[in-house]
């Protein structure tokens, strides 16, 4: 059955750090994977996603995000945090028409 | 371009009584869902409409009917509310693989 895990409910991470979100997946064939964000009271936000090509993914408002086939893990990163950056982080998986989402991880930077 | 748009924003309900969650997207999208959120659980599939005139069943179908009324408008009733339905609500719309989520509604059954 098609999977997502993100391990860690909450990441702390002071502003101006790096930081890094985790995703794990188990989907059969080749994973569709996505990064969405949430701030409070509002819909999710699509970040960018994974469908073939290049490992490195690169979205929006300076995210990116690492596809590893190995690991089977799909973990967003930033450069460089900022406190705006604060939010709840879904990573999610897609097969025909179905999408699943996981658990989610609130972020927050530290000023 | 309004993007997606969800009626009402808030609602509550007694135990048993009945209500629609309208849904509408202006984008043209031929897919269209409706989700739940709840802490801790994170997004789960209710019903999900591939295309117009087509429904089927996500993770947590049951208690929950849908109607695809045309491209743009895909509605969500609860025939008999019951407390395990309070949650916050979220219709989405595809295009290319991404997912286009309308403000939710926030629902509440006592």
């Amino acid at each position: 059955a098609q999977s997502v895990a993100q391990p860690e409910d909450q990441v702390n991470v002071a502003e101006g750090n790096p930081l890094t979100v985790k995703c794990t997946y188990s989907v059969s064939g080749n994973p569709y994977l996505f990064w969405y964000v949430q701030y409070p009271n509002r819909g999710l936000q699509f970040l960018l996603k994974y469908i073939t090509g290049d490992n490195l993914v690169k979205g929006s408002y300076g995210f990116e995000a690492e596809f590893n086939k190995s690991q089977t893990s799909f973990h967003l990163k930033k450069p460089s945090a900022l406190v705006s950056d604060s939010a709840l982080y879904f990573c999610a998986s897609s097969g025909t028409y179905k999408y699943i989402f996981g658990t989610g991880t609130r972020l927050k930077v530290l000023a | 371009n309004a993007g997606v748009t969800q009626t009402p924003k808030f609602q509550v309900l007694k135990t048993g009584q009945s209500m629609t969650l309208q849904c509408a997207q202006d984008m043209n999208h031929n897919s269209m869902y409706w989700y739940r959120q709840d802490p801790g659980m994170g997004l789960r599939l209710i019903y999900y409409s591939a295309s117009e005139g087509t429904t089927d069943k996500g993770e947590v179908p049951n208690g929950y009917n849908v109607s695809r009324l045309n491209k743009r408008e895909f509605s969500l009733r609860l025939e008999s509310a019951a407390p395990s339905q309070t949650s916050v609500y979220f219709c989405a719309s595809t295009l290319q693989g991404e997912q286009y989520f309308g403000p939710g509604t926030r629902l509440t059954v006592t």
